[in-house]
């Protein structure tokens, strides 16, 4: 079984400060660990992921994730905000079958609205 | 890069009605999956396909069907549309055995239930 916790369901940053997205997740194989981020009415664009490669993940317009296996957490980070960073972000599990072949299903987690003022 | 490509974009039936929701997968993915994400929600796994076989199976109601066809292009069929069924259904898909993992997601169809 996987799950994932976004332990914020809205965060507001102004403009130029640091973003910090916060998920835990739980499986009981390998996991594969992703973000994707959701502008609103649009569809879901991968922003970056792990597969047990670097534990430092760096992904698309400057964001950034470290997997952390003893605190079972992937928390997404960016130093500067900008306006077009809001968007709601969705922690992402996909657990590996034994062996390392991904078992494709994803679990999402509840998503975080990301609100940048000016 | 070619994407996904879902067909219809927006979607709109009554109830008892029945709806076909098509999913063109990037070229030579093998793998499409099905997602439905009601409103203020999280996407829910539906159904996933890899070379034509049915290969996982999540939250969807019987009233719901799914295939995927020699071009690998994938259908959803729902009948029997109850209110409830009114979302937004992503279409996703990879490369068993490439990049693991990676999904890459349509833009989504959002059907609407009257």
């Amino acid at each position: 079984a996987q799950s994932v916790t976004q332990l914020d369901s809205h965060v507001s940053v102004s403009e130029g400060t640091p973003v910090l997205l916060r998920c835990n997740y739980s499986s009981s194989y390998s996991p594969s660990l992703f973000w994707y981020v959701q502008h609103p009415n649009k569809g879901l664009q991968l922003l970056l992921k792990y597969t047990s490669a670097a534990t430092l993940v760096k992904g698309i317009n400057g964001f950034e994730a470290e997997f952390k296996k003893s605190e079972t957490s992937f928390h997404l980070t960016k130093p500067s905000a900008h306006m077009s960073d809001a968007a709601e972000y969705f922690c992402v599990v996909s657990a590996s079958k034994a062996g390392g072949t991904s078992y494709g299903k994803l679990t999402f987690g509840q998503g975080t609205i990301l609100t940048v003022h000016p | 890069a070619a994407g996904v490509i879902q067909s219809p974009r927006h979607l709109i039936k009554e109830k008892r009605e029945t709806a076909t929701l098509k999913c063109y997968p990037i070229p030579r993915h093998d793998t499409v999956y099905w997602y439905q994400q009601g409103p203020g929600q999280d996407p829910q796994f539906l159904i996933s396909f890899y070379e034509k076989m049915q290969s996982d199976k999540g939250s969807i109601p019987d009233r719901f069907s799914a295939q995927q066809f020699s071009d690998y292009h994938s259908e959803l069929n729902m009948s029997s549309l109850e209110l409830g069924d009114s979302a937004l259904y992503f279409c996703a898909s990879s490369l068993e055995g490439g990049v693991p993992d990676t999904q890459y997601f349509g833009p989504g169809t959002r059907l609407t239930v009257l």
